[in-house]
């Protein structure tokens, strides 16, 4: 159990437009998930966290409105990367957690991570 | 300062070493201690938690924790080829956001 995926697993665009990742938690509920972005050699960051049906939180430094998150139901998340450019590339990878609060963070699954290239 | 250091590395033991791995924090308000291992091109895996400082085993793996001294590590024992991976220590305060170090990439030598 605990099944997170996403699609695509790897994505090639052109500077100027814009790329829509999908996270699915396969067999729970993801009350939240977790946006990282992981440079080669480099650990993952946190971006944002989305929680089902309301606004991200985004961390320090991240631009909301060039990486919008969409938390539509309890399986889904998207994250879309607007008018991406060459320094977007990178690997982006979602986690969800499938309980209320009060568990303990390590209870967060992660997806397989998708690969952005942008050219 | 980074509130998660680790050393890349990389690491490379012949087969049946004990790998060890480290990292130091800052932030005192980390009271959960992860150790991911995560494959070219994959999402982490979680391998160990703990959230107390003393050891704790399972099977090959033993996660340290001294939080006196912000210091976790990670030993694997019997070390073999399909250990080679990137591991990453990972902590959380009560807020449940994971700050992740750096990862260190292991090869393990047949």
């Amino acid at each position: 159990g605990a099944v997170v995926s996403q699609h695509p697993s790897w994505v090639i665009c052109k500077s100027g437009t814009s790329v829509k990742i999908e996270c699915r938690s396969l067999d729970f509920q993801a009350t939240t998930m977790f946006w990282y972005r992981q440079f080669p050699k480099q650990s993952l960051m946190l971006m944002a966290t989305s929680n089902e049906g309301s606004k991200a939180t985004y961390e320090q430094g991240v631009e909301k409105d060039k990486f919008l998150i969409n938390h539509a139901s309890l399986t889904l998340s998207t994250l879309t990367v607007t008018s991406a450019h060459p320094e977007d590339s990178s690997f982006y990878i979602c986690s969800a957690r499938d309980v209320p609060s009060g568990r303990p963070p390590y209870e967060q699954y992660f997806g397989p991570g998708t690969r952005l290239t942008v050219t | 300062q980074k509130e998660v250091e680790q050393d890349p590395g990389p690491l490379s033991v012949p087969e049946g070493a004990i790998v060890s791995l480290n990292c130091t924090y800052s932030n005192s308000a980390f009271q959960y201690f992860m150790w991911y291992r995560q494959y070219s091109r994959k999402g982490p895996e979680l391998l160990m938690y703990t959230y107390s400082s003393g050891n704790k085993e399972d099977g090959r793996f033993t996660a340290q924790v001294d939080k006196s001294s912000k210091y976790i590590s990670l030993f694997i024992r019997d070390s073999q080829p399909s250990d080679s991976a990137t591991y990453l220590c990972a902590m959380s305060a009560l807020d449940y956001k994971l700050s992740f170090g750096a990862g260190t990439t292991v090869t393990v030598r047949a």
